[in-house]
């Protein structure tokens, strides 16, 4: 499985773009990255996942440069309920043989009014 | 409607017993799992069912065993409950023909052993 670096933490005003980078030198022809927000006392919820580019949905953006050793998350003005320590998976996708996520320390964001 | 159920959601108990913890899942997936999160925030998977299958089953001690009736529950049996063994524990479910690594949390349930 590869191995992910993310920062610690990270505090942004609101209102703020938030970029969270993730490094994964070692990531696998077939892995995917994706990435996860755990909120206190709660577990953790599916923001994004990408394999190459840019992927965009309502809450995120994700965009992976073209070696993928890195990939980068980012939330568009930040409000204090994005709160929250986000995680960097980086694994196979389901059905690819005894694919399991492995969870990181995480960045905790601290969005600051 | 709650996708990823857990009970209870707070567990305190005295070291030497036998507790459960029971999780159900309504959203038809065919794999659940229990992850185990410790006063570090560190989230550690511990076992995972296919189909009531076991197909993942880390390194954890056999006092734990896992228990799925159906592919829409799987409990968590621990036997001889140890201090170490305070944690978070939650259950998890996905649907391994969707293509994507996600993964359905319940709201976890918060064990103290005194």
């Amino acid at each position: 499985l590869a191995k992910t670096t993310q920062p610690i933490s990270m505090d942004s005003y609101e209102g703020q773009e938030v970029n969270i980078t993730c490094s994964h030198n070692n990531i696998a022809t077939n892995d995917y990255i994706t990435w996860y927000q755990q909120f206190p006392s709660q577990g953790p919820r599916f923001i994004i996942q990408g394999y190459k580019t840019k992927v965009t949905n309502e809450v995120a953006s994700l965009f992976i440069p073209a070696d993928r050793k890195s990939s980068t998350l980012s939330l568009p003005r930040v409000s204090l309920s994005d709160t929250a320590v986000y995680y960097c998976l980086v694994g196979e996708n389901p059905g690819a043989g005894s694919y399991q996520l492995t969870f990181g320390k995480g960045t905790k964001l601290s969005v600051i009014p | 409607d709650t996708a990823v159920s857990q009970t209870p959601k707070y567990l305190v108990t005295q070291m030497g017993n036998d507790k459960s913890i029971k999780c159900e899942q309504n959203l038809g997936h065919d794999t659940m799992y229990w992850y185990k999160q410790d006063s570090k925030k560190f989230l550690k998977i511990m076992f995972s069912y296919n189909n009531k299958e076991l197909i993942i089953n880390e390194t954890v001690p056999n006092r734990f065993s896992p228990k799925s009736p159906d592919k829409a529950h799987l409990n968590l049996h621990i036997n001889s409950l140890e201090l170490g063994d305070s944690a978070v524990y939650f259950c998890a479910s996905s649907l391994l023909t969707s293509g994507r690594n996600e993964q359905f949390f319940g709201p976890g349930t918060r064990l103290t052993v005194l």
